[in-house]
């Protein structure tokens, strides 16, 4: 059973500091990792993608690679309100071409 | 560019009727998957169409079919409806030129089975 693991959350953060999301993945054969923010009553929505070791930087947004540790995470650097929201992170299957195994997300809410 | 489109955005059915969603990929892109999402399993993958086949397929009953057409727009189907298929069901396209290509949702259709 391939598995992706999120942080339970919620998880709050005063407004201004930086939200740390945690991922861990199990199906070593995964190659694509990607973070979608989810606000309540919408669909999700793509705000980050990575796929080799290290960081990937986007705007207030990075995410970190460790695919020896099976490792994904997401900073929200100087979260904002409007960050409050659901965070997943996907992770490609290995074996099934176009399948997203997603985690099941952290709730962030950002205090004033 | 207009994004994934999915009608209708709400339904209401009863137990052992039979409902069909539909989804218009992102222009360009061949690939459609398609998710269901609770709030106790969160987002499961059901299938994904590409050149009007079924590529993968999620471990859901047979209750649960697809299909794409020539233009790459594509419906669901779930026959015999249950309670438990109360969902969001979302639809997702990809151009499909790469493995580790980005997914893109459209805003889903809510069903709710009374």
């Amino acid at each position: 059973q391939k598995e992706v693991e999120q942080n339970s959350g919620p998880l709050s953060v005063p407004e201004g500091a930086i939200a740390s999301l945690n991922c861990t993945y199990s199906d070593r054969g995964s190659q694509s990792f990607f973070w979608y923010r989810q606000y309540s009553g919408k669909s999700p929505e793509l705000i980050m993608s990575i796929y080799s070791n290290g960081d990937k930087e986007d705007g207030r947004f990075t995410a970190q690679l460790n695919k020896a540790s099976q490792y994904v995470s997401l900073l929200i650097r100087d979260s904002q309100p409007s960050d409050s929201a659901t965070y997943l992170c996907a992770v490609n299957d290995g074996d099934s071409w176009g399948k997203l195994q997603f985690g099941a997300g952290t709730q962030v809410v950002v205090t004033p | 560019k207009a994004g994934v489109t999915q009608t209708p955005r709400y339904l209401i059915k009863t137990r052992g009727q039979q409902v069909t969603l539909s989804c218009s990929p992102i222009s360009g892109h061949r690939s459609v998957s398609w998710y269901q999402q609770t709030p106790g399993q969160g987002l499961q993958f059901l299938f994904e169409y590409f050149s009007e086949t079924q590529r993968n397929k999620g471990n859901f009953p047979g209750r649960f079919s697809g299909r794409q057409f020539s233009n790459s727009r594509s419906e669901m189907n779930v026959s015999t409806l249950e309670l438990g298929d109360s969902a969001l069901y979302l639809c997702a396209s990809r151009t499909d030129r790469a493995t580790n290509e980005k997914l893109f949702f459209g805003s889903g259709t809510q069903l709710s089975v009374l």
